[in-house]
């Protein structure tokens, strides 16, 4: 398995600019999350989806968008940069309720996006 | 709304200690409580991961208690050593079971 995949490792945008990045995983996981994390400040819930079709905003979700059309994937889209959104973002994913409270999380490797 | 707290933010201390680091959360309400750790520039690594039903977890030279009632989680490192030096975060996952929320971290160094 490659366990949770993002693409790209690295970005620089413009302000005003779109984008979108991308998560897989391959393990059938339910559960799916997107962070951002800004030195100082841990890591802070974008958007997350519980299945297929599924989406919630989490802490920060403002000018970002996600969709879960299938259960391996789930991106997420910078409709205008801004530099306030200059951070490492990392997708996570899950199996979900079946797990119970053994419910473990796993990360990919990150993105880190600059925007100028 | 839960929130999750570390301290201290940073740690440093001698080869050989022991050591505790500390993990707080403001609604007992939980799934479960998972540690990582996070290399300089690097992603997540799952250390340890205690459902709510369980009060503690070992792996190797580390030991993660849970008390709900409190608010509280530790994870304890025995004889520390200098490749333990990272940052350590630990995330609660609420009674929906769906959302996480992090703690900002504790950074360890352990000097040779």
């Amino acid at each position: 398995n490659a366990g949770v995949t993002q693409t790209p490792k690295f970005q620089v945008l413009k302000t005003g600019q779109s984008m979108t990045l991308q998560c897989a995983q391959d393990m059938n996981h339910e559960y799916m999350s997107w962070y951002r994390q800004d030195p100082g400040m841990g890591l802070r819930l974008i958007h997350y989806s519980v299945g297929a079709g599924i989406t919630d905003q989490g802490e920060v979700p403002n000018g970002y968008n996600v969709s879960r059309s299938t259960t391996e994937d789930f991106p997420l889209r910078l409709l205008s940069a801004a530099p306030s959104q200059t951070s490492v973002y990392f997708c996570a994913s899950s199996p979900g309720r079946l797990a119970g409270d053994s419910n473990e999380q796993f990360f990919g490797p990150g993105t880190r996006l600059t925007v100028l | 709304k839960q929130e999750v707290t570390q301290i201290p933010a940073a740690l440093s201390v001698p080869e050989g200690e022991n050591l505790v680091l500390n993990c707080s959360f403001t609604d007992s309400a939980i799934y479960n409580l998972q540690w990582f750790r996070q290399d300089p520039g690097k992603g997540l690594t799952s250390l340890l991961l205690i459902q709510s039903s369980q009060r503690e977890q070992t792996s190797g030279r580390l030991n993660a208690s849970l008390d709900k009632s409190s608010g509280r989680s530790t994870l304890y490192i025995a004889a520390s050593q200098p490749g333990d030096s990272a940052t350590y975060l630990c995330a609660v996952r609420g009674s929906s079971a769906s959302k996480i929320i992090f703690g900002s971290g504790t950074r360890l160094s352990i000097r040779p």
